[in-house]
């Protein structure tokens, strides 16, 4: 089966920009994650979803980044405006059913450089 | 931090050699997961241990959980040099959230 793909794989931009990652997940899985991941730590959640509902967002920064997953599929997340704290690595993660008690697949994430 | 604690946090060995790694977490937990990541990708989902579990074995992999010490152990034998990447935590606690621990970075010298 096809991976989660995730685009772009790389972005620079300047501080006070916008930006937006976008993500396919595995065909079938319902629970979609967005991870932030500084160099040199673990993934942090940022927000699930299951199919097109949320169902934690308790650790995203909601003044600045936004997520949609419109028809319970794709979705985007979003950062605006961008701080040079936010560079990091952004992952997203599907999974077949829901609840966090089940392995996750993840993309190769999309590398963003804050200048 | 309610993230887990993994150590060591680095860890180089030669080839043919065992691996432990371990990682220590602080509330009462569902299940505990084993992560890979190697250099400039995602994550690759090894082991997946329930609370009720003491031990469980996939291939070269040896996972052990005691609840009682919140803490568990990775065991990796004969590494390879494939085996090279880090290793993560990750813990879905009874309040439904789920946190990944610090990492161990593992080095397997050919």
């Amino acid at each position: 089966e096809a991976g989660v793909a995730q685009s772009p794989r790389y972005k620079i931009i300047e501080k006070r920009q916008s930006v937006a990652f976008w993500c396919n997940p595995i065909s079938g899985h319902a629970t979609l994650y967005w991870y932030q991941q500084i160099l040199g730590q673990g993934p942090k959640l940022l927000i699930q979803f299951q199919n097109n509902g949320v169902v934690d967002d308790s650790q995203l920064p909601k003044d600045r980044f936004s997520a949609e997953r419109l028809k319970g599929v794709d979705s985007t997340l979003k950062i605006q405006p961008a701080k040079l704290e936010d560079s990091a690595v952004y992952l997203c993660a599907s999974s077949s059913v829901r609840g966090r008690n089940q392995p996750q697949h993840f993309g190769d994430g999309t590398r963003l450089s804050i200048l | 931090s309610q993230q887990g604690e993994e150590d060591p946090q680095a860890l180089s060995i030669q080839e043919g050699e065992n691996a432990t790694m371990n990682c220590s977490y602080k509330t009462s937990i569902n299940n505990l997961q084993w992560y890979r990541q190697n250099s400039g990708r995602g994550l690759v989902h090894l082991i997946l241990i329930r609370s009720n579990e003491r031990e469980k074995h996939s291939g070269r992999l040896r996972v052990t959980l005691d609840t009682s010490k919140k803490s568990s152990s990775l065991l990796i034998t004969a590494s390879r040099a494939a085996d090279t990447a880090s290793y993560f935590c990750a813990t879905a606690n009874t309040g439904n959230q789920f946190y990944f621990g610090t990492g161990t970075s593992l080095t397997v010298i050919p």
